[in-house]
């Protein structure tokens, strides 16, 4: 399969516990999106990179809230001290420039208890 | 980016074409629409996107109207497949202002039997 990864698939957490997401983008796409979607809620914007440089991160829900992409490849998205209020749905998406046409992966489902 | 405006559901016979309805009256010259659908616990997918002329793929057709200010996304023969939530989405698509897609609540089509 060579779409967008993600993973856990789900993740059931205490509050106040760190968790941690990770996304393998599309081998050949240099920009990396994640998203949280709440219930009934359309996917929400948090931070992009291009390549290894996060090139927006003013949208990130709090400073709990970090994004990672090393050598521009994977990325990673921490939450820290999570709160019930994190649990949602953390979407990926990839792509290979500045266009709109956005590849999704399944998603991250965080439960925070 | 532009705000849109969708109806927040509708209903089409499976094998009738579905026409979504999208008003984007706010534009700007240099936005494109886009159109995603998301099929319930995946990621969103891309189906079409178009500037001014109208776009036809193998998905769907996407009728932009002269003035810019609407549009239409058409699933001509829908099936029970087909039933997801529409997203239309209006962005830049160049410039150092080319991050994430802004996402409204969309359409849930229902295709019925």
């Amino acid at each position: 399969d060579t779409g967008v990864s993600q993973n856990p698939r789900h993740k059931i957490t205490k509050r106040g516990q760190n968790v941690t997401f990770r996304c393998d983008p599309i081998s050949e796409h240099n920009r990396l999106y994640w998203y949280r979607q709440t219930l009934g809620q359309g996917p929400e914007f948090l931070t992009y990179f291009q390549n290894e440089a996060q090139l927006e991160k003013s949208r990130l829900l709090s400073d709990r809230f970090s994004a990672e992409r090393p050598k521009g490849s994977f990325s990673t998205l921490e939450i820290q001290r999570t709160e019930q209020g994190d649990s949602a749905m953390y979407l990926c998406a990839s792509n290979a420039g500045r266009g709109g046409e956005l590849f999704f992966g399944e998603g991250s489902r965080l439960t925070v208890l | 980016d532009a705000k849109t405006t969708q109806p927040p559901s509708m209903d089409c016979a499976e094998g009738r074409a579905a026409n979504l309805p999208c008003n984007h009256s706010t534009i700007s010259g240099n936005e494109y629409v886009y159109w995603y659908r998301q099929i319930h616990s995946q990621g969103p997918q891309y189906i079409i996107h178009g500037l001014k002329n109208n776009e036809t793929n193998e998905m769907a057709s996407l009728i932009i109207t002269e003035d810019r200010k609407s549009s239409t996304l058409i699933l001509p023969h829908a099936t029970l497949r087909d039933t997801a939530v529409y997203y239309c989405i209006v962005r830049v698509d160049s410039g150092g202002g080319a991050d994430g897609l802004t996402f409204g609540k969309g359409t849930h089509l229902i295709i019925q039997p």
